[in-house]
């Protein structure tokens, strides 16, 4: 079976442009979760989706932005971009929310922002 | 919060036992644990929930003691495949909803 997938591999952009990142995640899940990684640290979360609903969302600014589809892929945006957004940003799907639900994550999209 | 993890990093040798801690100030829900290695996604190990349990598989291991809010990882006779940077990420509510908290990570280089 197909594990999360997520494109593109690597985006480089300038200050103050908009980025549209997008994700499947693995057949038969119904969340996705956005992270966001900067170099030497953990992922840190942005936001969760259930079933094309917003049930949770992390201490990031108003510039980012998501969204789930039908078929329970997303898409994670960013407006504005700073050279601060520039990091690995990662999805990560599971059968559905809550704390025991295993998340799996796909190989992440590389931004860097000049 | 974000969990505390120790040690930072350690060097072993194949064969080598290793453990990882993790720590919070707050209580626990879940307590989830993942190795990435350089360039790639976390990949997941092993999730305990509270209520204190250990579980295991081949020789990677954890145990999750409820009432110090830690959790350890257990890496016995490693190999040389072992190694990268491994996190926890812990949950609260229960609900899920506020994503994994994950800490800064431990580095763990295994040398022949």
């Amino acid at each position: 079976d197909a594990g999360v997938t997520q494109s593109p591999t690597h985006l480089i952009k300038t200050r103050g442009q908009h980025v549209t990142l997008r994700c499947s995640p693995i057949s038969g899940h119904k969340s996705v979760s956005w992270y966001q990684q900067v170099l030497g640290q953990g992922p840190q979360f942005i936001f969760q989706y259930y079933e094309k609903e917003e049930r949770g969302r992390g201490n990031f600014p108003d510039r980012f932005s998501a969204r789930q589809f039908p078929n329970y892929s997303s898409e994670l945006n960013v407006n504005a971009l700073l050279l601060g957004d520039s990091a690995l940003y990662l999805c990560a799907s599971s059968l559905s929310t809550g704390g025991q639900e295993t998340q799996y994550f796909g190989p992440g999209t590389r931004l860097l922002v000049l | 919060q974000q969990p505390v993890q120790s040690p930072q990093a350690v060097i072993l040798r194949e064969g080598e036992d290793a453990v990882i801690n993790c720590s919070s100030s707050k209580a626990l829900y879940s307590v989830h644990w993942y190795r990435q290695k350089h360039g790639e996604a976390p990949v997941f190990l092993m999730i305990l929930l509270k209520g204190g349990e250990q579980k295991g598989h081949d020789k990677i291991s954890a145990s999750f003691n409820e009432k110090k809010q830690q959790s350890s990882l257990y890496l016995t006779a490693s190999q040389l495949s072992y190694s990268g940077t491994y996190f926890c990420g812990t949950e609260i509510s229960g609900g899920g909803a506020d994503g994994l908290t994950f800490g800064k990570g431990t580095h763990l280089i295994i040398q022949p």
